[in-house]
């Protein structure tokens, strides 16, 4: 199994500013992917994080607000841009250690407040 | 596109009441279906998971079995306790549908509250 590491676990930040979501991995992985969970609600996938290009957006998200970095195969960041209050949810990383649809393993997760 | 639907929440029951927490889902492909548990403060944890049509899957007492003639995977547990207060989430992962990557799709989550 693999364990992630994901920092801030919780921050408050005002609108209009960006916030960095770090996720470490204890292994190197194949596919790492990057959730959110608004209040009361179910788990989206925002992108997928690919380690040597860009990320690959599901619709309905963009790279302006939600930019990736896959510097290798054990870290990535999620930037939240000009934020708003209803950018307030738990950010999740998550990542798969093996190829072909086996176990996906989750972060703690980042709670986002924006006021 | 795919989808998971689930009963809504919350659901109260006393302790050593049966649970199901209903899920069904629609898919491009032949997925594979997970249950993940979130308990209070802490991150997703893979409860049980199938992989093909009639398996079961099983874990700490909770058990659910991949039926694709009704495409449902409903999550039972004979006795509950007070520490399976949690919010469970059914998914599906559809290899055809992500090349092959766990790309998953979730429910809306059922929060669980068992009371002594």
């Amino acid at each position: 199994s693999a364990v992630i590491s994901q920092k801030p676990s919780r921050d408050i930040c005002q609108r209009g500013t960006s916030l960095t979501i770090q996720c470490q991995v204890d292994s190197q992985v194949t596919m790492m992917f990057w959730y959110r969970q608004q209040p009361g609600q179910s788990l989206t996938l925002i992108a997928t994080a690919n380690q040597g290009s860009e990320a690959t957006y599901e619709s309905g998200f963009v790279i302006d607000k939600f930019p990736i970095s896959r510097p290798n195969l054990t870290f990535s960041t999620l930037t939240v841009s000009n934020m708003s209050p209803e950018d307030s949810s738990i950010y999740l990383c998550s990542v798969e250690d093996k190829p072909l649809n086996t176990e996906a393993f989750f972060g703690q997760g980042t709670r986002l407040t924006v006021v | 596109g795919d989808s998971v639907t689930q009963m809504e929440g919350p659901v109260t029951l006393s302790e050593e009441a049966f649970l199901t927490i209903n899920c069904t889902y629609t898919a491009t492909g032949y997925p594979s279906l997970f249950w993940y548990v979130q308990y209070p403060g802490e991150g997703l944890q893979l409860l049980l998971k199938a992989t093909k049509a009639d398996d079961k899957g099983s874990n700490k007492g909770f058990e659910a079995t991949y039926r694709k003639e009704t495409t449902s995977f409903h999550l039972e547990k004979g006795s509950v306790q007070v520490s399976d207060s949690a919010v469970y989430f059914c998914a599906l992962s559809d290899p055809v549908l992500t090349g092959g990557g766990n790309k998953l799709t979730f429910g809306t989550g059922t929060q669980l509250k068992v009371e002594l």
